[in-house]
């Protein structure tokens, strides 16, 4: 089974300074159709998860261009440019090349 | 626009079987593969398995032996059972539609979850 690893595990963050959250794959995630099946997806206190990044650094419809997502191979990373307050919440990057697994998630907290 | 919502009981007892439905609203069932995932409190994200409108599944393989993901295309809806329930299936559950053959290759859209207590 494919694991991901995201590091780091808690992150706070001041207002307005930029966040990086990484994830790292235990195999490589090009599918055989050519695409890299590996997204990025947020959920907020009480909510369920909402898509953000898919495809390694495609933006979802109606998500902030704060956001933004790269890397190939097994080491992906999403990138929050300015951290706002409604970006609290626990990130997780998500594989669907080989079934489906989640990484364990990052909590983005306030400093 | 596609929503979902999950329903069934939020109190199953020890080695009894969990039910939960998920009614997909706003499109077709048919146009697209669709998905179970759990939740533990506190704790990380589980896919379960998916199905399509032709009752075509796949499982993730540490629940394959508990668990029957079923469709009803006349009601739009999808289902899922898992047999032999232990405390450690107490989890928020959530249905979603699966990346297979999407455009985004990933779950795009969610339903709201549903918390199944096992306990006696």
């Amino acid at each position: 089974d494919v694991v991901l690893t995201q590091t780091p595990l808690s992150s706070p963050v001041t207002l307005g300074q930029p966040a990086s959250i990484s994830c790292r794959s235990s195999q490589g995630l090009v599918h055989s159709d050519g695409n890299t099946y590996l997204s990025w997806l947020q959920q907020r206190p009480g909510q369920p998860p909402r898509l953000l990044i898919y495809k390694i650094s495609n933006r979802f419809s109606g998500v902030p261009d704060r956001f933004s997502g790269s890397g190939a191979g097994t080491d992906f990373t999403l990138k929050i440019s300015r951290v706002e307050a409604e970006d609290v919440g626990v990130y997780y990057c998500m594989q669907a090349t080989q079934w489906r697994t989640f990484g364990q998630g990052t909590k983005l907290e306030i400093k | 626009q596609v929503q979902l919502q999950e329903s069934g009981p939020g109190l199953v007892k020890p080695s009894e079987t969990l039910s939960l439905t998920c009614t997909v609203s706003g499109g077709s069932i048919s146009s697209s593969y669709w998905s179970w995932i759990r939740q533990p409190p506190g704790k990380g994200l589980e896919w379960i398995g998916y199905i399509n409108y032709r009752g075509s599944t796949d499982y993730n393989s540490s629940l394959k032996s508990r668990v029957t993901i079923s469709v009803d295309t006349s009601k739009n809806q999808f289902s899922l059972k898992v047999r032999s329930v232990t405390a450690a299936d107490t989890a928020v559950y959530y249905c979603a539609r699966d990346p297979y053959g999407s455009r985004w290759g990933s779950f795009d859209c969610w339903g709201q979850g549903t918390l199944v207590t096992v306990s006696s």
